[in-house]
């Protein structure tokens, strides 16, 4: 069955460091993957998008990595700082379905909290 | 310019009870879709319109209808409400560049 995995348990770090988040999918050929982030009792806010053809992508202090093989995301806080702090989604998309659709399909998201 | 807004912030129904979220955007969009987040189970998606004129279920429709008015607005509708429809609902819109904006969500207790 398709899976993705961020992983549920909280992610601590000291201010001023990088943070690391990590994206994993199973049975999935992604056309391309995307992050977002979500502050609570809010909905999210797309970040960054990355296509399948595509290593790295940056914007600002983020970066994200995308490596089809390992089949695997990696998105990079640098110099963190304490409003960093949110949750930290990913999302695959499979390419169009038929009439061209696109159908997003969500991980469960990982905490990040920066401490000053 | 306000984005993807939702109605209402907040309701509680009682089992059986029908109501209608309402979601509009001003951004001239095509595609628009509903998910509900629950706790520890993310993002799923109900149903989505990659065009007015056009609905299609996603992950998880049953217990939900949909009408996609025109451009701007996407309603989604629980004709009976059961508790297992307690969640969190998101309307969101893409555009070209495959970036989806979320509204503020409609927090929804079915007692």
């Amino acid at each position: 069955s398709q899976k993705i995995e961020q992983n549920s348990e909280a992610l601590n770090i000291q201010e001023g460091k990088t943070a690391t988040l990590t994206c994993n999918y199973t049975n999935y050929s992604p056309a391309y993957l995307q992050w977002y982030r979500q502050d609570p009792g809010r909905g999210p806010v797309f970040l960054l998008l990355i296509r399948e053809n595509e290593k790295e992508k940056r914007k600002e202090r983020l970066k994200v990595t995308f490596d089809t093989t390992l089949k695997q995301s990696l998105f990079h806080i640098t110099a963190s700082q304490p409003a960093d702090s949110a949750t930290y989604l990913c999302a695959l998309v499979v390419g169009h379905a038929s009439g061209g659709s696109y159908i997003p399909t969500f991980g469960r998201g990982t905490s990040l909290i920066v401490h000053p | 310019n306000a984005g993807v807004t939702q109605t209402p912030k907040f309701q509680v129904l009682k089992t059986g009870q029908s109501m209608t979220l309402q979601c509009a955007q001003d951004m001239n969009h095509n595609s628009m879709y509903w998910y509900r987040q629950d706790p520890g189970m993310g993002l799923r998606l109900i149903y989505y319109s990659a065009s007015e004129g056009t609905t299609d279920k996603g992950e998880v429709p049953n217990g939900y209808n949909v009408s996609r008015l025109n451009k701007r607005e996407f309603s989604l509708r629980l004709e009976s409400a059961a508790p297992s429809q307690t969640s969190v609902y998101f309307c969101a819109s893409r555009d070209p560049y495959n970036e989806q904006f979320f509204g503020p969500g409609t927090r929804l207790t079915v007692l």
